[in-house]
């Protein structure tokens, strides 16, 4: 298992403006995901984040909007950029569990943002 | 592609009462299968999961899910709920075809306890 801490916990933020999420892993993991789950909805795949490589973005995400970071095999940031009331959702951060054939997955507690 | 159906988006159920959540999903290979709670304010945490072998996974905190392939449903119940499992409910598959395979998730259960 893993045990997946994300900064901040929540914030609210003003349009035009960005927020960058951070998620620390208590033990070194290959794959790193990134999803959004809106109010209301399920869990939405932005990206998954590789140490060493560029992230893979989904279809309806991209770069300009979504960057991400991964310096190292426990630690990868997500940005939100030029924010609009549409980007309130919780943000999380999920990891694949170590050995396993299966891509089991463990996730953070998440980061609500709430954009005015 | 996989895709998986939470018929019930809402379920209120009297405390000590038993519930039944119910997951379908579709697929043309073998799938894994999971249950995963949020609580409120909080992140996913998995409950159960179907590898293989027994068809009755038993999870935390009183769960079990039940496979069936030939209806595709892997449905969650417990047989007494307690208000501390107000919750939401998400069931994901994830194809058995080797490699990284994404997840995908279910739109979600409320789970609603009523003292």
């Amino acid at each position: 298992s893993a045990v997946i801490s994300q900064k901040p916990s929540r914030d609210i933020c003003q349009r035009g403006t960005s927020l960058t999420i951070q998620c620390q892993v208590d033990s070194q993991v290959t794959m790193m995901f990134w999803y959004r789950q809106q109010p209301g909805q399920s869990l939405t795949l932005i990206a998954t984040a590789n140490q060493g490589s560029e992230a893979t973005y989904e279809s309806g995400f991209v770069i300009d909007k979504f960057p991400i970071s991964r310096p190292n095999l426990t630690f990868s940031t997500l940005t939100v950029s030029n924010l609009s009331p549409e980007d309130s959702s919780i943000y999380l951060c999920s990891v694949k569990a170590g050995g396993l054939s299966y891509n089991e997955q463990f996730f953070g507690p998440g980061t609500r943002l709430t954009v005015l | 592609a996989q895709s998986v159906t939470q018929l019930d988006s809402q379920v209120p159920v009297f405390e000590e009462a038993p519930v039944e959540l119910r997951c379908n999903y579709s697929s043309s290979v073998s799938v894994y299968l999971f249950w995963y709670v949020q609580y409120p304010n909080q992140g996913l945490q998995l409950l159960l999961k179907y590898l293989s072998g027994s068809t009755l996974v038993k999870g935390i905190n009183g769960f079990e899910a039940e496979f069936n392939k030939s209806q595709t449903s892997f449905h969650l119940r417990k047989p007494s709920v307690h208000i501390s499992d107000t919750a939401e409910y998400f069931c994901a598959v994830i194809l058995n075809s080797g490699g990284y395979q994404k997840v995908t998730f279910g739109t979600g259960t409320k789970l609603q306890v009523i003292p």
